[in-house]
């Protein structure tokens, strides 16, 4: 399966400031997605990054907070932005082969907003 | 939008015997279900898939069911071991929705 890094594994942000979050594939990809996962919760779908056009968000994740970007099959950023402790989580990327529904996850960021 | 409910949120077993896990989901356009183990601080890792065309998959000691007329699958793990113990969670459709986990303890 495809290798998965994330950057950064971690941070501790000033609320109201915003963080980027890279996912890099070592191959190219069909789809990519963000999710979070609060602690000891399940994986929340944040948005579907899409090579080319506008992410497809899930209901209740807005754009103007979760700005995503997918400049090519490799690579995509999710921007937190105007942090509260509230968006204290883990981020994890996923990513789908070619040809498959199978998805494996990048080892994921972990926010913290003080 | 797509609905998942994952039963039980925790399950003690005895080494050697068996677990199941159930979901259940709402969406019956849904057509991938998989399946995955989550230890803890790592990264949820995918452990066996199913996809509507077929009722049963296996891989060794674990095995997936599905039902799409009740839409509802499960996770058979058989010969527990104390490596088995982690958080699963079930998932549905292309961009996954999961269920709430299922806390798996072995004890040996």
């Amino acid at each position: 399966s495809a290798v998965i890094s994330q950057k950064p594994s971690r941070d501790i942000c000033q609320r109201g400031t915003s963080l980027t979050i890279q996912c890099q594939v070592d191959s190219q990809v069909t789809m990519m997605f963000w999710y979070r996962q609060q602690p000891g919760q399940s994986l929340t779908l944040i948005a579907t990054a899409n090579q080319g056009s506008e992410a497809t968000y899930e209901s209740g994740f807005v754009i103007d907070k979760f700005p995503i970007s997918r400049p090519n099959l490799t690579f995509s950023t999710l921007t937190v932005s105007n942090m509260s402790p509230e968006d204290s989580s883990i981020y994890l990327c996923s990513v789908q082969n070619r040809g498959t529904y199978e998805q494996y996850f990048g080892p994921g960021t972990r926010l913290t907003v003080t | 939008g797509e609905n998942v409910e994952q039963h039980p949120s925790t399950l003690s077993v005895q080494e050697g015997d068996s677990a199941v896990i159930k979901c259940t989901y709402s969406d019956s356009a849904s057509n991938y279900f998989p399946w995955y183990k989550q230890e803890l601080g790592k990264r949820p890792q995918l452990i066996i898939d199913i996809r509507s065309n077929v009722g049963e998959k296996k891989d060794q000691r674990i095995a997936v069911t599905l039902n799409k007329t009740a839409k509802h699958f499960s996770l058979h793990i058989t010969e527990t071991q104390p490596e088995d113990s982690a958080v699963y969670f079930c998932a549905a459709g292309t961009a996954l929705i999961f269920g709430k986990g299922t806390t798996l303890s072995v004890s040996s």
